[in-house]
């Protein structure tokens, strides 16, 4: 079956501790994303990878760390330094590019971290 | 970069009626513009998605048009039903990046 699989689905942390959470995908695609989900804000991007041992900041990485050591994993560490991080937290993963155009984002159903 | 603003943020129909969604974006190299709808608990999927050589789409009772020029696009659904209740959200981007606008709360009452 394949798919986007995320854990763990609930989280709680204390403040001061850094936290990762986990994105693993068998749908063979090359790029995958993070995307922070708050109420009335929508989806902000983190962090996103086009390829194996490369990555990039999106709109609000500070206080974010990111990996891509394999194609299927893509784990995220929310730092101390993360002011906010209680949020819903959903990963996602893409076909690689063609023609220069984005393809369909398929969505893990989310890790919500909550700091104490 | 790119800035995506939708609206309304809540929506409220009856059944059976039509329901619009906006959204309006800032860079004019932006060529790809889908729509994603989040039932309560669940995952975002895709809806629906139209590339910049367009004007519109249909799918069904879901349609999407395009207007570069004005930047802006729209999610049009028809005959409402109650499993439509969800939070819609578009999107506008170019290669890799995606932003997504805030998101449209819509309640199909009956």
């Amino acid at each position: 079956d394949g798919g986007i699989t995320q854990s763990p689905k609930y989280l709680f942390r204390k403040e001061g501790q850094n936290v990762t959470l986990s994105c693993e995908q068998n749908l063979n695609h090359d790029a995958m994303y993070w995307y922070r989900q708050d109420p009335g804000q929508g989806l902000r991007l983190i962090y996103y990878s086009q390829i194996v041992n490369d990555f990039q900041k999106g709109d609000i990485a500070e206080g974010y760390s990111v990996s891509r050591e394999k194609k299927e994993s893509f784990p995220l560490t929310v730092t101390s330094a993360q002011k906010n991080p209680t949020a819903f937290y959903l990963c996602a993963s893409r076909t690689g590019l063609a023609g220069g155009h984005t393809g369909e984002l398929f969505f893990g159903e989310g890790s919500r971290l909550t700091v104490l | 970069g790119e800035n995506v603003e939708q609206h309304p943020s809540t929506l409220s129909v009856q059944e059976g009626d039509s329901a619009v969604i906006k959204c309006t974006y800032s860079d004019s190299a932006s060529n790809y513009f889908p729509w994603y709808k989040q039932e309560l608990g669940k995952r975002p999927q895709l809806i629906i998605d139209i590339r910049s050589n367009v004007g519109e789409k249909k799918d069904q009772r879901i349609a999407v048009t395009l207007n570069k020029t004005a930047k802006h696009f729209s999610l049009h659904i028809t005959e409402t039903q109650p499993e439509d209740s969800a939070v819609y959200f578009c999107a506008a981007g170019r290669g890799n990046k995606l932003t997504f606008g805030t998101g449209t709360q819509l309640k199909v009452e009956l």
